[in-house]
This record gives structure tokens, sequence and C-alpha cells, in this order.
């Protein structure tokens, strides 16, 4: 079973609107951490948060927020004011405690922001 | 600057050939890891390594192995027997293995023909 899913393949938004990135979690663990990380065209991965279990607090950072749910399983990512550079696909990734210190990615959400 | 280099950027290379791809990182981190990513297919784990001369397999280890004799060095070697090696091949680092992110080098994308 996926224990990290991204429904969305793809996703096409205007410049400047807002757009969400959905990202659901499967884990027994009471202790583990979710992150997100950019890919642009270039293709390097770019860390952008790390989250753990014990904390729900929804972080802000810029343009950019995350909602991180546990009844739901679910750590959404949100850009604000989209713009052209936010162009990338975007990984969801879980790390489990117990789980042989291995972070499992998500398969990405290909985000387009179009001028 | 503090970082990961993977060189290089292009590799070609005929079928039945081994190849080895470059990692090397300055941030002092112990543990090391080596994906593959495919057109759709996310990233998939080849192996790890969370310490010098010690290495994990990952989910796609067939047809691939590693060696990390330096902390700052974990090489990957593309043998032949990797029966799909044209992809591309992501190295990355941490702290300590787990539940610290993982920082990510350029990539090589290999093709193979």
């Amino acid at each position: 079973a996926q224990k990290v899913t991204q429904a969305q393949t793809e996703i096409s938004v205007v410049e400047k609107e807002d757009v969400t990135l959905d990202c659901v979690y499967e884990t027994r663990d009471t202790t583990y951490y979710l992150f997100w990380y950019k890919q642009p065209p270039s293709g390097e991965l770019v860390f952008l948060i790390r989250r753990n279990s014990f904390d729900e607090q929804n972080e802000i950072s810029g343009r950019y927020s995350w909602n991180f749910q546990k009844s739901t399983s679910s750590f959404n990512f949100t850009i604000t004011a989209s713009q052209v550079v936010d162009s990338a696909v975007y990984f969801c990734a879980l790390s489990e405690m117990n789980r042989d210190d291995k972070i499992i990615f998500g398969k990405g959400t290909r985000l387009h922001i179009l001028p | 600057d503090g970082g990961i280099t993977q060189s290089p950027k292009y590799l070609f290379r005929k079928e039945g050939q081994n190849v080895t791809l470059s990692c090397e990182q300055n941030l002092n981190h112990d543990a090391m890891y080596w994906y593959r990513q495919d057109p759709g297919q996310g990233l998939r784990l080849i192996y790890y390594s969370q310490i010098v001369n010690d290495f994990q397999k990952g989910d796609i280890a067939e047809g691939y192995s590693v060696s990390r004799e330096k902390k700052e060095s974990f090489p990957l070697t593309v043998t032949s027997a990797q029966k799909n090696p044209t992809a591309f091949y992501l190295c990355a680092s941490s702290t300590k293995t787990g539940l610290y992110e993982q920082y990510f080098g350029p990539g090589t994308r290999l093709t193979v023909t």
C-alpha cells in the first residue's frame, strides 16, 4: 500500500492564483516526520519543510503555508499568489521512527503556473 | 559553499558497460543516499549508507553497487546487470538517517544505448 499519496498528478493555475497541493500519508507509528520538497526543471530537489507528528500547528513561510491534520492524515501545501517560478514538481515525504531509517516519497505533483 | 556535487550532469554509455556516478558532499553529513527517478515514478531508493564502510540496500538495489570509503564520498556503479539503467540519478545526504531532512545534489542523467 502506498504510504504517501499525492493524488494530483498535474495541476495548472494562472499566475497569482492560490493553489493547494494535497498529501495523504499512512503510518502506524506515533512518532514520524513529514517533508515537502520542490524539484524545479533543473532537477535538484530542494528541501522546503520538515514537520514532526507532535506539532500540528500550521506553518507559514512567505507565500508558502502548510496544513498538518493528524485526524485526516494529511499534510497539505498551499502557495498563495503563485508565480511562474513556482512551476516545479513537488514531493511530499514521510519518515517513520521505527522503519529502516528511510524517507518514503510520494510520486509528486507537477505544478504549472501559467503567465 | 557547502553542498553536494554530482558529476557528470549527463552521461552516455553503451549497453553492457559498467559506469560509475560520482557523489561528493562537504556538509559533514553521516548519511548518504542514492535514488533513481523515472518519469512519473517519483524517487526510488537504490542504496543508502549511515556511516563510513557501511551501506544497506534500498528498494531497487539489483544491478547497482556502492562503496563508502570516505565520509564525503558515495559513488554508485551501474552495472551491466541493471536491465533498464537509463534514468535520472540523485544523490542525497543528511545529518543522520531517518528523521532528518535530506539535501540533494543536482543529479546525473544517464543514457544507455
